[in-house]
């Protein structure tokens, strides 16, 4: 069946270092796919998505590209801040209405 | 984010109380959505409304009884439940063949059975 796979946590950066969350899917047929983040005591935001291969998904300084062929999906910015501070979850969606997610990568970043 | 409301958002029963969760979106979608989010689990889907209808139940124990009295409104009715059932539980909406697969969530209920 589909599944998702992230890279596991918790991530721990300085603020201002790079940061990348890998992402990995299985999937039959080209599903959509999502990066969530959960800040604490709260719900799922949508972060960013790219619903075909190659397109890449970018909001708040992070970006992620989908990469058929490596059947990936990772989360990346530049220079990260205290405030991005959560847990974020890739997702896919094979079917509609469907979204599969990952366990979820708890990051950290220190001042 | 306003998008999708969630009431309360604590709640602590015991397993011979009943409660309702609520949820209410505002950005005229159709179709709604209950997730379990436990601990170190991965998220899980419980329920699919579509314009009301429920169109997926993914195997989840009669204590929880779902209702949507119309597409803005969704609730999760509690009863008899059991400890292991404490867990954040997520509301989201979307909306069919428009950004189909675009889920929102709300804030979510923290939910602790005694």
């Amino acid at each position: 069946g589909d599944s998702v796979t992230q890279m596991e946590g918790p991530v721990t950066l300085s603020e201002e270092a790079f940061l990348t969350i890998n992402c990995t899917y299985t999937a039959t047929g080209y599903p959509s796919l999502f990066w969530y983040v959960q800040y604490p005591g709260e719900g799922l935001q949508l972060l960013l998505k790219a619903t075909k291969a190659d397109d890449k998904g970018s909001n708040k300084g992070f970006e992620a590209t989908y990469r058929k062929e490596t059947t990936s999906f990772h989360l990346e910015k530049g220079s990260v801040q205290v405030s991005d501070s959560a847990v974020y979850f890739c997702a896919l969606s094979a079917a509609a209405q469907k979204l599969v997610f990952g366990q979820g990568t708890r990051l950290t970043i220190n001042p | 984010e306003t998008g999708v409301t969630q009431t309360p958002r604590h709640l602590v029963m015991g397993m011979t109380n009943k409660k309702s969760l609520k949820c209410e979106q505002h950005l005229g979608h159709n179709a709604m959505y209950w997730y379990k989010q436990s601990a170190k689990k991965p998220l899980e889907l419980m329920f699919v409304y579509n314009f009301k209808e429920q169109t997926e139940n993914n195997s989840v124990p009669s204590r929880f009884s779902p209702e949507c009295p119309n597409s803005s409104h969704l609730f999760l009715h509690l009863h008899t439940l059991q400890p292991e059932d404490s867990a954040l539980y997520l509301c989201a909406s979307s909306h069919p063949g428009l950004e189909q697969e675009t889920q929102y969530f709300g804030p979510g209920t923290r939910l602790l059975v005694l």
